[in-house]
């Protein structure tokens, strides 16, 4: 099992709702990251959080929102999404030059 | 040109084959190597970490870093079905930023 848990592992959500993807872990990493993939491509990061504070934000629409309540855990919350924002989305934390980055196993999401 | 390439595939071996993947970068700052497995509709899994160049050898896998040639190689050995999946380099300088490639497509058929 992976170290970095994720919930939900699938989400279906309207265009409409609001709702929230949760990150945990518990390996002292200082970096926390959210990473979306589409179907047959690589990553692509969102944001990183280091020492609990946002450090990169890649340009992402506002309709997804970062929290960081401690250095366990982070959160993504969603709002007003549109089908094309359908996607896995993975959650990761490293501690660099250690052990590499350790991902989570993802929540499915699905906008209707 | 993008700052990492590797070959889409897929790569269809059989039973057995010694496998060799391989990615090429731009950004001579990369000094942290990552090769990932990532089985259909699950999150990546790291397989190997080597920091600047070098061998690092993990039972049927080695991880190859040439940081003159900016060229990073994954082998694995006596490979097997359960390999089959999509094998992605990463990399990374002192940023938190992870530079993925386009990830290769393994197939190994008994």
């Amino acid at each position: 099992d992976t170290e970095v848990t994720q919930t939900p592992k699938h989400l279906v959500m309207g265009m409409t709702n609001k709702k929230s993807l949760k990150c945990e872990q518990h390996m002292g990493h200082r970096a926390m990251y959210w990473y979306k993939q589409k179907a047959k491509k690589p990553p692509e990061l969102m944001f990183v959080y280091s020492y609990e504070k946002l450090s990169i934000n890649e340009s992402v629409p506002s309709r997804f929102s970062p929290e960081c309540p401690n250095s366990s855990l982070l959160n993504l919350h969603l709002h007003a999404l549109q089908p094309e924002d359908s996607a896995l989305y993975l959650c990761a934390s490293s501690s660099i030059g250690a052990d590499g980055y350790t991902f989570g196993s993802g929540t499915r999401l699905t906008v209707v | 040109q993008k700052e990492v390439e590797q070959d889409p595939g897929p790569l269809s071996v059989p039973e057995g084959a010694i496998v060799s993947l391989n990615c090429t970068y731009s950004n001579s700052a990369f000094q942290y190597f990552m090769w990932y497995r990532q089985y259909s509709r699950k999150g990546p899994e790291l397989l190997m970490y080597t920091y600047s160049s070098g061998n690092k050898e993990d039972g049927r896998f080695t991880a190859q870093v040439d940081k003159s040639s900016k060229y990073i190689s994954l082998f694995i050995r006596d490979s097997q079905p359960s390999d089959s999946a999509t094998y992605l380099c990463a990399m990374s300088d002192n940023t938190d930023k992870l530079i993925f490639g386009t990830g290769t497509r393994l197939q190994v058929f008994p």
